[in-house]
């Protein structure tokens, strides 16, 4: 079974910074793209990032470009994303989120985990 | 900027079909956009019903379809049930990496 555990999540203040991890199993995960999407709350969702099988790809919304890094260690079955330089409007539940086979939509999702960064 | 574009609520009576759309606000939405769908209730995560334009994901029941009508990708949902009332998403390819989602719809089941 995919399962896909998002952690790191807190207040933090703006300027400030935060690491995002999220834990993969039950799959292969050196096989599939991996995305992350936020959710502000009460809004839609928004593709934030997503990275190759191999992180040699890697891409970005334009709003957290130069801000949000996004990382894998395939060793570790495990994804990451650097926020820094945080702001009010980064304020939302992050999803960590495993494409399907060959392409690097969205298709299976962890739960999440909130960022909050204070006005 | 092209915006992907869906409309903001519709309504569905239990038992009944309903299609919800996902456009783009400049040009149309071709199987090449890799339309994908999305199901959310409140507090919940989001659960993949659809992707790339009609593939149904893992446990989805075949009520949920997906399609290309005119220049949008549609979702269809027949046999509506109670159950179905939600937010629905789309997402787009839009080259170079990017995805973008829609603002989604909040479908009623009355």
């Amino acid at each position: 079974e995919v399962q896909l555990v998002e952690s790191g999540g807190g207040l933090v203040q703006p300027g400030g910074s935060l690491r995002l991890s999220c834990a993969a199993s039950g799959f292969t995960f050196s096989d599939y793209w991996m995305n992350w999407v936020r959710q502000a709350p009460g809004k839609g969702l928004e593709w934030v990032a997503n990275i190759k099988r191999d992180g040699s790809s890697k891409y970005y919304v334009d709003s957290v470009k130069g801000r949000f890094t996004i990382s894998r260690d395939n060793a570790k079955n495990s994804l990451y994303l650097q926020m820094n330089s945080l702001r009010a409007e980064d304020t939302a539940v992050y999803y960590c989120a495993r494409g399907p086979e060959v392409y690097s939509m969205p298709v299976y999702w962890g739960q999440g985990t909130l960022v909050t960064v204070p006005s | 900027q092209t915006v992907v574009t869906q409309e903001p609520s519709f309504s569905v009576s239990p038992g009944g079909t309903v299609t919800l759309t996902c456009g783009l606000s400049s040009g149309s939405v071709s199987t090449g956009y890799y339309p994908s769908w999305y199901q959310q209730t409140p507090g919940q995560a989001p659960r993949t019903l659809i992707y790339t334009t009609n593939t149904r994901s893992s446990g989805v029941p075949d009520r949920f379809s997906g399609s290309i009508l005119g220049n949008k990708a549609a979702l269809t949902i027949t046999g509506a049930q109670a159950d179905d009332e939600s937010d629905y998403y789309c997402v787009l390819y839009m080259g170079s990496g990017i995805w973008v989602f829609g603002g989604g719809t909040k479908l009623t089941v009355l």
